[in-house]
């Protein structure tokens, strides 16, 4: 049974750019949620994902955009790249009511040179 | 704003004895408290979680402890084996009925043979 996977694992952008990070959840799984995790701190929560629609959202700026598919899968996109914005990304699935459900991928790797 | 803390960036202990974690929150709407272990180069693990209608939830080697009153919880490993060895993360979850986490910013274990 796949968990959830994520691509790609690493990624190198130049500031000012933009960039897609994708992810497919767990089998079984329809709730999407992203999350940041700068060095040294723990993940925070970006936005979640429900019936193709942006169901939560935690305090990021708009440059932070996201998609759900109907098979579930979902997209972060990130626009006008900051170095601030390195970081590992990390998409988890869960079912659609309680957190003890999350399954979280290996994340992608993003750096901002 | 940090609304869930762990004061200990790393704590080493010695194969066999007991590892104690410890987590801080600020968030009285927190009902639902989870930890979670990271190895370099994955995701989140789910370990344990407790609801906040319980004071005390058992795992096999592990034990969640949470006093509401204080707003702290902790995770007991007992007896710690070398594989323990990780990032802890601490996390809560709102009564909102929305299951976006909110994490600590981890704990480093080791645990020496």
């Amino acid at each position: 049974d796949a968990g959830v996977t994520q691509s790609p694992t690493h990624l190198i952008k130049t500031r000012g750019q933009q960039v897609t990070l994708r992810c497919s959840p767990k089998s079984g799984h329809d709730t999407v949620s992203w999350y940041q995790q700068a060095l040294g701190q723990g993940p925070q929560f970006i936005f979640q994902y429900y019936e193709e629609e942006e169901r939560q959202r935690g305090n990021f700026p708009d440059r932070f955009s996201g998609h759900q598919f109907p098979n579930y899968s979902s997209e972060l996109n990130v626009n006008a790249l900051l170095l601030g914005d390195s970081a590992l990304y990390l998409c988890a699935s869960s079912p659609p009511r309680r957190a003890s459900g999350y399954t979280f991928g290996s994340g992608t790797r993003l750096t901002v040179v | 704003d940090q609304q869930v803390k762990q004061n200990s960036p790393s704590l080493s202990v010695q194969e066999g004895r007991i590892s104690i974690l410890n987590c801080d929150y600020t968030n009285s709407m927190f009902d639902y408290f989870l930890w979670y272990k990271k190895y370099p180069a994955e995701g989140p693990t789910f370990l344990i979680s407790i609801s906040s209608i319980k004071d005390k939830n058992e795992d096999g080697r592990f034990t969640v402890f949470l006093n509401k009153s204080a707003k702290h919880l902790s995770l007991h490993i007992v007896p710690s084996q070398p594989g323990d060895s990780a990032v802890y993360f601490c996390a809560a979850s709102p009564q909102t009925g929305a299951n976006n986490l909110f994490f600590g910013t981890g704990t480093r274990l080791t645990v020496i043979p």
